[in-house]
């Protein structure tokens, strides 16, 4: 079975610029989290869905960030405007309801410049 | 709220036995979970302890207290390839979401 599936891998891009990270979860798995890596606050939730309902987006940085399920096998993450602090490796990861265990994309590495 | 607090580094040498606390403040619980993760790679679970105990999982054990908001992960017989971030993560009751500690990134010497 393929795992939890993330594009692009590597992103560059400009300030003021919009981005847009996909994710395709594990099928059959219900809940779904976007997370942010970076050095200085280490692995930050974003947002998680169950059912393709957002249940929690308090971790969402401010009103630049986004994030859709539009069905129970594809998400997106939408950043716009960009800005260089949103450097970071965004991961995509997928459980069970709410399960411990998570099964994590490969990560999408976001630099902004 | 919730927290979870973990050492940042650990070393030790290959061969022996390492242990990575985690402790934690949560409303309510429902589980503790180790992941590992390598430098450049995504994080990678590890286990799960749901009840008071030790669990293992060949050279890696993972325990908890409930009593004491206490658990860790126990890595025995060191290899290089143990290297990495560990990370500790429990499920917060009352805020239904899962939340991961810092990380502990382990050092091995030869």
């Amino acid at each position: 079975d393929a795992g939890v599936i993330q594009s692009p891998r590597h992103e560059v891009t400009e300030m003021g610029q919009e981005v847009t990270l996909r994710c395709k979860p594990i099928s059959g798995h219900n809940s779904l989290f976007w997370y942010r890596q970076t050095m200085m606050r280490g692995l930050e939730l974003l947002i998680y869905f169950n059912n393709n309902v957002p249940i929690d987006d308090s971790g969402m940085p401010e009103d630049r960030f986004s994030a859709k399920m539009p069905n129970a096998s594809f998400s997106t993450l939408k950043i716009q405007p960009s800005e260089p602090r949103d450097s970071a490796v965004y991961f995509c990861a997928s459980s069970r309801t709410l399960a411990l265990e998570q099964f994590f994309g490969p990560g999408t590495r976001l630099t902004v410049l | 709220g919730q927290s979870l607090e973990q050492p940042s580094e650990v070393t030790a040498v290959e061969g022996a036995i390492v242990q990575i606390n985690c402790t934690y403040q949560t409303s309510g619980f429902y589980g503790l979970s180790w992941y590992q993760q390598h430098d450049g790679g995504a994080p990678t679970f590890l286990s799960y302890n749901a009840l008071d105990g030790l669990e293992e999982t060949g050279r890696f054990s993972s325990f908890l207290s409930r009593s004491d908001s206490y658990g860790y992960l126990l890595l025995q017989e060191l290899q290089m390839k143990d290297s990495a971030s560990y990370f500790c993560a429990v499920r917060d009751q009352e805020e239904h979401k899962i939340i991961f500690g810092k990380g502990t990134r382990l050092h091995i010497l030869p």
